[in-house]
């Protein structure tokens, strides 16, 4: 079974740029999420998806940060415009409902 | 929030020792993994135990629910184990969330 994939790998941006992170979750999951990583601590949720419909939100700064998984299945992250504290690993994950949460290899951004 | 505590935070070990991981958390939990963050940064699932003991090969953890508290254990341990262990848990009103300890940075020596 494939995993959770996650386009780029790498992104490097200055300040101020916009950047878009993509995510492909194990097939039939239809639970989605985005965790921000930043270098030193465990990964935080910033927003999960159920289907499309967003089940929680409330850490993703959405005066920059916004997410959209439009038809249930692929999910991209947006952060428009980039601030230096931005810079860290996106994870997206998925899971079969309330169980088990898969993770993707993460997109390493850094902000200059 | 739920708080999690994780200990040693780091920890250095010869190839061949065992090691014991323990995992707080300050409420009462519908879900509990472990977790091994390579040095790629890639997160790999190592259980899913919100209560009882499990056993993979090497590794097992318990989960003793109504104390709030979860050990991993590591035997006979390798270089390949080095890495960062996570302990993440999930509150049932927060969706499926999982909050995240800080963390245990192993490092094994050969």
């Amino acid at each position: 079974e494939a995993g959770v994939a996650q386009s780029p790998r790498y992104k490097i941006i200055e300040k101020r740029q916009s950047v878009a992170f993509w995510c492909n979750p194990i097939s039939g999951h239809a639970t989605l999420y985005w965790y921000q990583q930043i270098l030193g601590q465990g990964p935080k949720l910033l927003i999960q998806f159920q289907n499309n419909g967003v089940v929680d939100d409330s850490q993703l700064p959405k005066d920059r940060f916004s997410a959209e998984r439009l038809k249930g299945v692929d999910s991209t992250l947006k952060i428009q415009p980039a601030k230096l504290e931005d810079s860290a690993v996106y994870l997206c994950a998925s899971s079969s409902g309330v169980t088990t949460q898969y993770f993707g290899p993460g997109t390493r951004l850094l902000v200059l | 929030g739920i708080q999690v505590e994780q200990s040693p935070p780091d920890l250095i070990l010869q190839e061949g020792a065992n090691s014991t991981l323990r995992c707080n958390f300050s409420d009462s939990v519908n879900n509990l993994q472990w977790f091994h963050q390579n040095p790629w940064g890639q997160l790999i699932n190592l259980f899913y135990i919100p209560s009882g003991t499990k056993q993979n090969g090497r590794l097992s953890a318990t989960t003793v629910a109504t104390e709030r508290y979860s050990l991993l254990y590591i035997s006979s341990s390798q270089t390949t184990d080095s890495g960062v262990y996570f302990c993440a848990v999930v509150r049932g009103e927060y969706g499926n969330k999982l909050v995240f300890g800080a963390g245990t940075i192993l490092r094994v020596k050969s």
